[in-house]
């Protein structure tokens, strides 16, 4: 069954550090990834997606994702963290259904 | 990308009562989901709300406790029947196409608390 993990429940980084959050896949088949972000009393909001092709994928608010075949993985990822980036971030995949499984979750915390 | 509005935003039941939770969309949509996101955890889904036919639930989730309705493309509600605290969660409407490709949108939850 397709399924993902979020190795870390709680990454801190400084504003401006780079920031990476964590996350494996397990699949057969083509893998089909995605990124969603959640920020407090909000819903989800989709950050970006691999489907094919470059295995690094750019998506909103500065954020991207890199997709490795032979770690399975596909962390993502922001060059310079701003404190406004605090929130819990998903990471899910599809699986043979075309249902979405989430991972458990990455809280994030970005401190001035 | 789709626009969707969840009523009630939150909710403070008492224990035994049932509550319907409504999902607009603001263009016609393929799939829509429900999802549930108990306190300080992932989401997991419900079941896949069917226009014209029954909902398809997810193991663990029946019918009798989580009666959905989806009478056109842009709408769909989800009862919580008979309540109990275990019920506490935050209620996500989510819609989709069909593809693997696509990913899919969120409203923007239902808070419920069951006393």
């Amino acid at each position: 069954a397709q399924s993902v993990a979020q190795p870390e429940d709680q990454v801190n980084v400084a504003e401006g550090n780079p920031l990476t959050v964590k996350c494996t896949y397990s699949v057969s088949g083509n893998p089909y990834l995605f990124w969603y972000v959640q920020y407090p009393n909000r819903g989800l909001q989709f950050l970006l997606k691999y489907i094919t092709g470059d295995n690094l994928v750019k998506g909103s608010y500065g954020f991207e994702a890199e997709f490795n075949k032979s770690q399975t993985s596909f962390h993502l990822k922001k060059p310079s963290a701003l404190v406004s980036d605090s929130a819990l971030y998903f990471c899910a995949v599809r699986d043979s259904r075309g249902d979405m499984r989430f991972g458990a979750g990455t809280r994030l915390t970005v401190k001035p | 990308s789709a626009v969707i509005s969840q009523k009630p935003s939150r909710d403070i039941c008492q224990r035994g009562t049932s509550l319907t939770i409504q999902c607009q969309v603001d263009s016609q949509v393929t799939m829509m989901f429900w999802y549930r996101q108990q306190p300080g955890q992932s989401l997991t889904l419900i079941a896949t709300a069917n226009q014209g036919s029954e909902a398809t639930y997810e193991s663990g989730f029946v019918i009798d406790k989580f009666p959905i309705s989806r009478p056109n493309l842009t709408f769909s509600t989800l009862t919580v029947s008979n309540m109990s605290p275990e019920d506490s969660s935050i209620y996500l409407c989510s819609v989709g196409v069909t593809s693997s490709y696509n990913e899919q949108f969120f409203g923007p939850g239902t808070r419920l608390t069951v006393l």
